[in-house]
């Protein structure tokens, strides 16, 4: 009973390359994200939906568009690929009526650039 | 701004002696608080949260916070380390404007040594 997942969990492909991940939460959550971790293993949020709309939109490279079909998914986009789009992607969900809106976190993609 | 720092990027310990993993905030607000734990090769999951209901919080697997708001602190201790505690610890406060937006600490590495 995965809560949050991820495909693929591993992605390498070459520079200009275009990429999705794919993220599915089964929590009945409105909101979702996506948080970039870099080699440093720091976290940053990119993108939040709620309810397959933006809310939060980081400053973050337009060759990045995340796409949300429906409220369980929301599914990460990236054209023509960098060597610095290297890093672990994190999906995560959660309900903003919760009062402490804690989101849980899906496995993460590694997605390697060469 | 609301900002987090880890004192401490790397911590060793010997295995049944305690944890101590220091994280400092700032914020205008009454904040939210979380540690969440990332093994190796894993997604993050929550430890423990902190919601303004009681100043020290008890986590999942032994772990246990307290929030002291004279010194902006949110400190993560455990008193007998365990080897599958060894992982990487963020503290992290949760933007104020109901966005959701989680902010992350840098990080700690947590060794424990047999």
């Amino acid at each position: 009973d995965t809560a949050v997942s991820q495909t693929p969990k591993y992605l390498v492909t070459q520079m200009g390359n275009d990429k999705s991940i794919k993220c599915e939460q089964n929590l009945g959550h409105d909101t979702m994200y996506w948080y970039k971790q870099d080699s440093k293993k720091f976290l940053k949020i990119m993108f939040s939906y709620n309810n397959k709309e933006l809310i939060i939109n980081e400053t973050v490279p337009n060759r990045f568009s995340p796409k949300s079909p429906d409220k369980a998914h929301l599914n990460l986009h990236i054209n023509s690929l960098e060597l610095g789009d290297s890093a672990v992607y994190f999906c995560a969900s959660s309900d903003p009526l919760e009062s402490t809106d804690t989101q849980y976190f899906g496995p993460g993609t590694r997605l390697t650039v060469l | 701004a609301q900002s987090v720092t880890q004192l401490d990027s790397h911590v060793s310990v010997s295995e049944g002696t305690p944890v101590l993993l220091r994280c400092n905030y700032s914020s205008s607000y009454s904040p939210s608080l979380f540690w969440y734990v990332q093994h190796p090769n894993k997604g993050l999951q929550l430890l423990l949260k902190y919601t303004s209901a009681a100043t020290l919080v008890k986590g999942i697997n032994g772990f246990e916070a307290e929030f002291k708001k004279s010194e902006t602190s949110f400190h993560l201790t455990k008193p007998s380390a365990h080897m599958s505690d060894a992982a990487e610890y963020f503290c992290v406060v949760s933007d104020p404007g109901n966005t959701g937006k989680l902010i992350f600490g840098q990080g700690t590495t947590l060794q424990v040594k047999p």
